[in-house]
């Protein structure tokens, strides 16, 4: 068992650009979760995964987010046209949907858009 | 709607016993989660709650009671180590709803 993986682990980028993230979850687990997180504030839920099929999304989340997961294994997370205000960390966690359903997090990919 | 509330900071010394409270009002409840998380690294489980009472694990042992929508994380033997912020969740279906996170300080 490796960990949930996420790359790059930091991203600098300018205003208005696109960028990418990848997540690899822990290998047999179903569920895979994207969330968000800014200093002092605990992670936001942006979007989960069951398998390759999205079940849900924040409402909080702009059109410019898009999240997918083709295979059912890994997850990309797309920010189009970023804005300041998405610097931020990004999680990834996976989970097993069993009883407990504990969430295993990535290290993240600290987001800087200047 | 979700809302978790616990204490931004608290101190406390070496050695002591520290308690960490969280409240929550939730249109669901399926688990109630502690995480501890360290500056600049991820949060990592340490204990799940479901029904009402304590679990014990270690040093750490988390308490829930569903009718008050309370819990706590209660911290033995503290050590320097166990400075970081401790984190909340409640979740409701597959979706998990985090607290601010309270910051602890253990001091010599």
């Amino acid at each position: 068992d490796t960990g949930v993986s996420q790359d790059p682990r930091h991203k600098i980028t300018k205003r208005g650009q696109n960028v990418t993230f990848r997540c690899d979850p822990i290998s047999e687990h179903n569920r895979l979760y994207w969330y968000r997180q800014t200093l002092g504030q605990g992670p936001e839920f942006l979007t989960y995964f069951q398998n390759e099929a999205q079940l849900e999304k924040s409402r909080l989340l702009s059109d410019r987010f898009s999240a997918e997961r083709p295979k059912g294994s890994f997850s990309t997370l797309e920010i189009q046209r970023t804005e300041q205000g998405d610097s931020a960390m990004y999680l990834c966690a996976s989970s097993s949907a069993t009883s407990t359903d504990t969430q295993y997090f990535g290290p993240g990919t600290r987001l800087t858009v200047l | 709607g979700q809302n978790i509330d616990q204490p931004t900071e608290m101190t406390a010394t070496e050695g002591a016993i520290v308690q960490i409270n969280c409240t929550y009002q939730t249109s669901g409840f399926n688990g109630l989660f502690w995480y501890q998380q360290h500056a600049g690294e991820a949060p990592t489980f340490l204990s799940y709650n479901v029904l009402d009472g304590l679990e014990e694990k270690g040093r750490f042992s988390s308490f829930l009671s569903r009718s008050k929508g309370y819990s706590y994380l209660l911290l033995k033997e503290l050590q320097m180590k166990d400075s970081a912020s401790y984190l909340c969740a409640v979740r409701n279906a597959g979706k998990s709803t985090f607290g601010d996170g309270t910051t602890l300080t253990v001091k010599p």
